[in-house]
């Protein structure tokens, strides 16, 4: 059973717009979420984080809401660029310890120019 | 400029084979993992060491074993490799919690 879902594979949007990356978890018990973005031939990087006593997080171009009673969070980027074309995934400290995470199957941004 | 290096960025290997992955990490950290990435299911957690000669057991341990003599250092042992081992293997490593950088993956077939 997963308990991190992406359930985009892909988003498409134009330079300069917003992008919306979401992800849905079922375990109420966690309290940390992270956000990776990996490119082609690369590892993941870690990108953002967020606490689950806040409900919003920003860095930059980079936000993450979170949403305790939907079981939500999102990754907001504003304005997408062409390089932030990657996989992002999100995860969240399992049970085992903040060093186990599950992570979403990942979803894949493309910013067209 | 942080690093986190694996031996191989392609290898191919027998069915049957013993296999090592290796990876060094200059940053001084204390954590170190290893994860495997397969199409349609993610990142998933093999091992992970939080110390030299320490180790935990990740959500898919079976089939592999792992080693960690120096800090800098983590292997991955598939001691005898099968076909559904083919998968990108990714290791990472952190200060504490979880990992912070990733290296570039060692792609792993087993025919």
């Amino acid at each position: 059973d997963q308990q991190v879902k992406q359930n985009s594979p892909s988003l498409s949007v134009q330079e300069g717009r917003i992008s919306i990356l979401n992800c849905d978890y079922t375990n109420s018990m966690f309290d940390y979420f992270l956000w990776y973005k990996k490119y082609p031939a690369e590892g993941p990087t870690f990108l953002i984080s967020i606490s689950s006593i806040k409900d919003k997080n920003e860095d930059g171009r980079f936000t993450v809401f979170l949403n305790k009673s939907a079981k939500h969070l999102s990754l907001h980027i504003v304005p997408s660029q062409p390089g932030d074309s990657a996989v992002y995934f999100c995860a969240a400290p399992s049970e085992g310890g903040s060093e186990k995470l599950v992570f979403g199957k990942g979803t894949k941004l493309t910013v067209n120019p | 400029d942080v690093k986190v290096t694996q031996s191989s960025r392609y290898l191919v290997k027998r069915t049957g084979e013993k296999v090592f992955l290796e990876c060094v990490q200059d940053m001084d950290h204390e954590n170190m993992f290893w994860y495997r990435q397969d199409p349609g299911l993610g990142l998933r957690l093999i091992y992970f060491s939080y110390d030299v000669k320490m180790k935990e057991k990740g959500d898919i341990p079976e089939g592999y074993s792992v080693s960690r003599e120096k800090k800098e250092r983590f292997s991955l042992i598939l001691e005898s490799a099968s076909t559904n081992q083919t998968s990108m293997y990714l290791c990472a490593s952190s200060s504490t919690g979880p990992p912070q950088y990733f290296g570039p993956g060692t792609r792993l077939t087993v025919t």
